[in-house]
């Protein structure tokens, strides 16, 4: 079964660290570009990084960009959000997201098939 | 950059049909053919619904359909059933690399 599951969630105060982990298996890891999505409580989706399946192509959204680092480790076929400076607008669900592939095609940058459960990060004083 | 546009809610009665709409600019919607539609259920995951503007991933009813005019694309839901009802997420690539949502519609059946 494909599968994603993120943890590392947890109640922090402003200005801490958290690093969120998502596990993937069921399908070759090392193959796909991954993302990290997030909801904060009773508000819409927002995207929040990109990583290439190689790392070497890595974006931020503005609102996080010189805080949060995504980062890889495809031996261990999981993926990492370095998460610094937290503020309170960090409260949210995050999740990690996998990109659809059909005909030959990935749409790595715009659709996400493959969602884990999600991972409550609350910044809170 | 800024998040897509649409309304906060929509409604329709079983059977009939309702359209969601995602306001965007020539920068995201109206530049890239890369819209997708999500549908969530409360305390779930968001499941991908309508991508590339108008193509459905296997398994995903023909009642769902997605169009796009200009910079405002629509999410159209044929034979509307009780399970519709959930919030429903456009997305768009935009320029510098970004990834835009919109802020959600809540889709109630009547």
């Amino acid at each position: 079964e494909v599968q994603l599951v993120e943890s590392g969630g947890e109640v922090v105060q402003p200005g801490e660290s958290v690093r969120l982990s998502c596990a993937a298996s069921g399908f070759s890891f090392s193959s796909y570009s991954m993302n990290w999505v997030r909801q904060a409580p009773g508000k819409g989706l927002e995207w929040v990084s990109y990583i290439s399946s190689g790392s070497g192509s890595i974006y931020y959204a503005d609102s996080v960009k010189g805080r949060f680092t995504v980062s890889r480790d495809n031996a261990k076929s999981s993926l990492y959000l370095q998460m610094s400076s937290l503020r309170d607008e960090d409260t949210a669900v995050y999740y990690c997201a996998r990109p659809y592939c059909s005909g030959g095609s990935c749409y790595s940058r715009s659709a996400f098939d493959i969602w884990g459960q999600g991972t409550v990060v609350t910044v809170s004083s | 950059q800024s998040a897509l546009t649409q309304s906060p809610s929509a409604s329709g009665s079983p059977g009939q049909s309702v359209t969601i709409s995602c306001i965007g600019t020539s920068s995201d919607v109206g530049d890239y053919n890369y819209v997708s539609w999500y549908q969530q259920h409360p305390g779930k995951a968001p499941k991908l619904m309508i991508y590339e503007v108008t193509k459905r991933p296997s398994g995903v009813p023909d009642r769902f359909s997605g169009s796009r005019s200009g910079n405002t694309a629509s999410l159209t839901v044929s034979g509307l059933q009780a399970e519709d009802e959930a919030d429903y997420y456009c997305s768009s690539y935009a320029d510098s690399n970004n990834l835009v949502f919109g802020g959600g519609t809540k889709l109630t059946v009547l």
